[in-house]
């Protein structure tokens, strides 16, 4: 069936180290992944896409990596910053236009 | 930038009363969709919404839930009767042609005493 987990519930980070945010799908179906941000009080924010024939893409400060063999995915921000602090989800979608699956979240928390 | 945006930020009902949860997409956008929060727990789908008319929906989108575009820019969630387990962040999204992802408003918090 379809879903979509995370590996760890919590990421504490020092400021200015890397982050990786790991994620696992199980839907070999799955042809379109998205990360998103999420902020106390404030609905989900879309931080970067990839869609499945890909194996990597590269925004401002974050790079995701699709590893379609073992059903991986994976978010990296470089230089992490207090404004990172957030819960991030990794979702799939089946199709274009599909309703997302959403994992649980990881909280990623930045240490002074 | 546009943004989806969501009204009221916060409702809080009795039990076995009826709600609407207003939203308003981005003006291009064609998909529609609402998702909910329970506390601490992941956003899960309630149901898809294009061209007037459902595409899909959730086991959790019982006949105690609808939605409705009625104009060209308001979209709509009702709840009819509702239930303590109702509780919970409501969050409306919209989405334009493509593989463009969806775009979520801040939502709406539902507390059903």
């Amino acid at each position: 069936g379809e879903s979509v987990g995370l590996h760890l519930p919590t990421l504490s980070v020092q400021e200015g180290d890397n982050s990786i945010i790991n994620c696992a799908y199980s839907n070999s179906a799955s042809d379109y992944f998205i990360w998103y941000k999420q902020e106390s009080g404030k609905g989900p924010q879309f931080i970067i896409d990839i869609r499945s024939n890909m194996d990597k893409r590269q925004g401002q400060r974050v790079t995701v990596l699709l590893n379609k063999t073992v059903k991986h995915l994976s978010l990296q921000i470089a230089a992490t910053q207090p404004g990172d602090s957030a819960v991030y989800f990794c979702a799939d979608q089946v199709d274009r236009d599909d309703k997302i699956i959403f994992g649980k979240g990881t909280r990623l928390h930045i240490l002074p | 930038e546009p943004e989806v945006t969501q009204t009221p930020s916060h409702q809080v009902t009795q039990m076995g009363q009826e709600v609407i949860l207003r939203c308003v997409p981005i003006s291009n956008h064609l998909y529609f969709y609402w998702y909910r929060q329970i506390l601490g727990q992941k956003v899960e789908f309630l149901v898809s919404f294009y061209n007037n008319e459902i595409s899909e929906k959730s086991e959790i989108f019982d006949d105690q839930f609808s939605v409705e575009r009625p104009d060209g820019s308001n979209f709509t969630l009702k709840i009819r009767s509702t239930k303590l387990e109702d509780s919970a962040m409501y969050f409306c999204a919209s989405e334009p042609d493509g593989y463009q992802p969806q775009h979520f408003g801040d939502g709406t918090r539902l507390s059903i005493l």
